[in-house]
C-alpha cells in the first residue's frame, strides 16, 4: 500500500480537463511544500512535470498545473491530448519516521 | 543535457548480491544529490535510497536498510547501488535519479536497469 493515495484511473476526451488528486497526511503533503508529479509512458522512465506543488520545469506545457490544499495535492491537465495518456505519480518528502520519500500508487490516464 | 545511464541489472538468485551503476553526464556531478527509485513489474514507484552531493549523508527506505548500500565516485561520475541478500520482492526496474539542490524533487531520470531475483 502506497503512502500517498491516488485514484487508480481517470479518463477524459480530447480537449477536456481532468484533475488527479493525491492524498497524504500531516507528515508529508500537509507539512512540506515539496509535492512533485511525474508522467510515465509505458516502457519509459518517469518524467518530472510539476515540482514544489505548482512549478513547471522548462519545456513542460502550461496545460499541466498543480495545487495543494491541506494534505491533498492535485494535478490538472487541460486541453487533453492523445499523448497525455500515461501513468501519473505524485511524490512528497515525508518525515513520519525518518528521512523518507513517498510516492502515490499512480493514476492511469486514458484519453478517450 | 543531463544523462543518466544505469547498468548492472540481471537475473540473480535469492540471497545473492548485485551491484548497479549509474553513469552521469551533462551536469556537475559533485553538486547534486542522487537517488535510486525502483518499480516492480506492473506496480508503482518506490524510493529506495539517497546520497548527498558530497557523499556523506545517506538515507535508506526501511525495506532495504541493512541490505543495500548507496555510494558515489566523483572521479568516475558514477553512482552505485550495492545490493546484498536479495529477495524475490526486490525484483524491479531500478532507476537512478538526480535530485534538486533542495532535495524536493527528482528532476532527471535514467532509463532504468531490470533486476530479477529468481531461483
Amino acid at each position: 500500500q502506497s503512502a500517498l493515495t491516488q485514484a487508480a484511473s481517470v479518463s477524459g476526451s480530447p480537449g477536456q480537463s481532468i484533475t488527479i488528486s493525491c492524498t497524504g497526511t500531516r507528515n508529508d503533503i500537509a507539512h512540506y511544500g515539496s509535492v512533485s508529479w511525474y508522467q510515465q509512458h509505458p516502457g519509459k522512465a518517469p518524467k518530472l512535470i510539476i515540482y514544489d506543488v505548482s512549478h513547471r520545469p522548462s519545456g513542460i506545457s502550461d496545460r499541466f498545473s498543480g495545487s495543494k490544499s491541506d494534505n491533498t495535492a492535485s494535478l490538472t491537465i487541460s486541453g487533453l491530448q492523445a499523448d497525455d495518456e500515461a501513468d501519473y505519480y505524485c511524490a512528497s518528502y515525508s518525515n513520519a519516521l525518518s528521512f523518507d520519500w513517498v510516492f502515490g500508487g499512480g493514476t492511469k490516464l486514458t484519453v478517450l | 543535457q543531463v544523462l543518466l545511464v544505469e547498468s548492472g541489472g540481471g537475473v540473480v538468485q535469492p540471497g545473492r548480491s548485485l551491484r548497479l551503476s549509474c553513469a552521469a553526464s551533462g551536469f556537475t556531478f559533485s553538486s547534486a544529490p542522487l537517488h535510486w527509485v525502483r518499480q516492480p513489474p506492473g506496480k508503482g514507484l518506490e524510493w529506495m535510497t539517497s546520497v548527498s552531493s558530497d557523499g556523506v549523508r545517506k538515507f535508506y527506505a526501511d525495506s532495504v536498510k541493512g541490505r543495500f548500500t548507496i555510494s558515489r565516485d566523483t572521479s568516475k561520475n558514477t553512482l552505485f547501488l550495492h545490493m546484498d541478500n536479495l529477495r524475490r520482492e526486490d525484483t524491479a526496474m531500478y532507476y537512478c535519479a538526480r535530485g534538486s539542490p533542495a532535495w524536493s524533487y527528482f528532476d532527471s531520470w535514467g532509463q532504468g536497469t531490470l533486476v530479477t531475483v529468481s531461483s
